[in-house]
């Protein structure tokens, strides 16, 4: 297995369009996590599923955003009318099962022009 | 105040020199991650321990469940070790991860 990957590693986009980012965690991960970190700050929780399940959403994840895992394996986080405070790195996570370790994808760097 | 809180913010060192970071805690935990953070942004999982000590090579990480507290240590300290490490910790009650903001390492050659 090639851990958790994520698509596209970067994404440049004007104020208001829509972009969509993909995670592929480990196979047979039924744990999966999206975070955000912007510079200099530690990463912050959006929302996480287990299997095709959300189970949490941060109050970071305003209406503009959704996040689905349709099949319980990729999942996908779609930002709506992106803004320039959107402007940060999307870090995916997976685990097998609840509280054991997380293992992070390369993220995904959004600037919002 | 962040539940999770690192010190120091920003080390720079000279190579081989014994290197500690810290982590304080407010919250109950299951269990405490250190990771590392390269300047390209990739995270690594370094340890999860939910006591005493564990050891990986010249890496040390140690926690103090009562006192909240937890170290990550390296010895022999080396330039490719420069990189930012967080502290980070599941929440008992679900498995939302709380992230502290990192400590930014530079070891010097």
């Amino acid at each position: 297995d090639t851990g958790v990957s994520q698509d596209p590693r970067h994404k440049i986009t004007k104020r208001g369009q829509n972009v969509t980012f993909r995670c592929d965690p480990i196979s047979e991960h039924n744990r999966l996590y999206w975070y955000r970190q912007t510079l200099g700050q530690g990463p912050e929780f959006l929302t996480y599923f287990q299997n095709e399940a959300q189970l949490e959403k941060s109050r970071l994840l305003s209406d503009r955003f959704s996040a689905e895992r349709p099949k319980g394996s990729f999942s996908t986080l779609e930002i709506q009318r992106t803004e320039q405070g959107d402007s940060a790195m999307y870090l995916c996570a997976s685990s097998f099962r609840p509280r054991e370790t997380q293992y992070f994808g390369p993220g995904t760097r959004l600037l919002v022009l | 105040k962040n539940e999770v809180e690192q010190s120091p913010q920003n080390l720079t060192a000279q190579e081989g020199e014994f290197i500690t970071i810290n982590c304080s805690y407010s919250v109950g935990i299951s269990a405490l991650h250190w990771l590392q953070q390269h300047p390209g942004g990739g995270i690594v999982s370094l340890f999860m321990l939910s006591s005493g000590k564990k050891k990986h090579g010249r890496l040390i990480a140690t926690i103090n469940i009562q006192e909240k507290h937890s170290s990550l240590h390296i010895t022999a300290s080396h330039p490719r070790d420069s990189a930012v490490y967080i502290c980070a910790a599941p929440m008992n009650r679900d498995d939302k991860i709380i992230f502290g903001k990192g400590t930014r390492l530079h070891i010097l050659p």
